[in-house]
């Protein structure tokens, strides 16, 4: 079946510091790829997404980009903030939405 | 102008009891899903509606019933609550059901059944 595979968190980081998380999907099909953020007592917001291979997705300095050949979404940002602390979720979509386990960021000053 | 919202925000209820909960988005869009997030943030579909009808529905206990009276609307009933439904449960809503549209989350509920 569908699934999506992210790092285990925490990941903390210095502020300005670079962020990479890891994803990688199973699918069939060609699914749209998604990047989920959650701040504390809040619900999910859409991060940014792609919806085919080779397509970029981008928003707020964070870029994923959908490596078919991988099977990969990787999140990065070049210069993390204190406010980005977050979970961050990977998700795909075919007929549903799956997410991965999420990825807890803390960022320190 | 709160796009998805639910209610209540946090409930607290015996094993045993039978409880609601509200869900409602203002953004006109066709199909609606609850979501639950267990203590380790792992988050899994429950159900899916599309313009009233059930679409989508994950291998959730009976005593979980999704009502949707109008496609602004989808409540979620649960009978004889129990210690494992303590959760946090999320209504989500997009435009469509077709893949890579975005979805719009509500605050969630935290459910804790003691």
């Amino acid at each position: 079946g569908n699934s999506v595979t992210q790092m285990e968190g925490p990941v903390t980081l210095s502020e300005e510091a670079f962020l990479t998380i890891n994803c990688t999907y199973t699918a069939t099909g060609y699914p749209s790829l998604f990047w989920y953020v959650q701040y504390p007592g809040e619900g999910l917001q859409l991060l940014l997404k792609a919806t085919k291979a080779d397509d970029k997705g981008s928003n707020k300095g964070f870029e994923a980009t959908y490596r078919k050949e991988t099977t990969s979404f990787h999140l990065e940002k070049g210069s993390v903030q204190v406010s980005d602390s977050a979970v961050y979720f990977c998700a795909l979509d075919t007929d549903k939405l799956i997410f991965g386990t999420g990825t807890r960021l803390q960022v320190f000053p | 102008d709160t796009a998805v919202s639910q209610t209540p925000k946090y409930l607290v209820t015996q094993m045993g009891n039978d409880k609601s909960i509200k869900c409602e988005q203002n953004l006109g869009h066709d199909t609606m899903y609850w979501y639950k997030q267990d203590s380790k943030k792992f988050l899994k579909i429950m159900f899916s509606y599309n313009n009233k009808e059930l679409i989508i529905n994950e291998t959730v206990p009976n005593r979980f019933s999704p009502k949707s009276p109008d496609k602004a609307h989808l409540n979620l009933h649960i009978n004889s609550l129990e210690l494992g439904d303590s959760a946090v449960y999320f209504c989500a809503s997009s435009q469509s059901s077709y893949s890579g549209t975005e979805a719009f989350f509500g605050q969630g509920t935290r459910l804790t059944v003691v």
